[in-house]
């Protein structure tokens, strides 16, 4: 049975830090990985998708990569801004069905 | 436009009343999903449905009946729903198997 890990579960820095937020999984057998981000009391809203065979995508001051054979994932949040506060979550698609799994989330605070 | 709506916004019911969630999406995605997430944990899968046909049924409960009418509307229904069944319902669409497209939820309280 998979299972996502996200470390930490909460994180606060100040304004204009790097961070990066950690994601594992049990079973290396995934099709792709999914970041999310959720504002509270709203619906999902996807940040980047990498594909198995991929090591990483960017997108603005995102990027994820993906270590698929240590079931390992980060995604690099370069210089924080308060606007990013926010619940992120990571989802894995196993390589067979739609099912996605989702991790428990990393809380992020960002002061400013 | 990567849009999927939700309506309503808040449902409030009684433990006897039957009401319905309703999803659209215009993406023209083949594969639409029904989701339950309690407060500060992650979404559960409750459906699948790939080309208006259910797929995934993650054991739920037979209150919760879900309804594909066309590959642009994805309904939810409602029965004899029990207090712990509060909750944000969402709704995803995908282009199987890539990126999940959500919506904004409805969030769900029953009396």
């Amino acid at each position: 049975k998979q299972e996502v890990t996200q470390i930490p579960a909460a994180l606060s820095v100040p304004e204009g830090e790097n961070l990066v937020l950690n994601c594992s999984f049990t079973d290396s057998a995934i099709y792709n990985l999914q970041w999310f981000r959720q504002d509270p009391g709203k619906g999902l809203t996807s940040l980047l998708l990498i594909q198995s065979s991929q090591r990483e995508q960017t997108s603005g001051r995102l990027n994820a990569s993906l270590d698929k054979s240590s079931g390992r994932s980060t995604l690099y949040i370069a210089a924080s801004q308060p606007g990013d506060s926010a619940t992120y979550l990571c989802a894995v698609r196993r390589e067979y069905g739609n099912k996605l799994v989702f991790g428990a989330g990393t809380i992020l605070r960002v002061k400013s | 436009d990567t849009e999927v709506t939700q309506t309503p916004k808040h449902l409030v019911m009684g433990m006897t009343n039957k009401k319905s969630l309703k999803c659209e999406q215009h993406m023209g995605h083949r594969a639409m999903y029904w989701y339950k997430q309690k407060a500060k944990k992650p979404p559960e899968l409750m459906f699948v449905y790939s080309y208006e046909k259910l797929s995934i049924n993650e054991s739920v409960p037979s209150r919760f009946s879900p309804e594909c009418p066309n590959s642009s509307l994805l309904n939810l229904h409602l029965h004899a729903l029990q207090p712990e069944d509060s909750a944000l319902y969402l709704c995803a669409s995908s282009q199987r198997p890539n990126t999940q497209y959500f919506g904004p939820g409805t969030r769900l309280t029953v009396l």
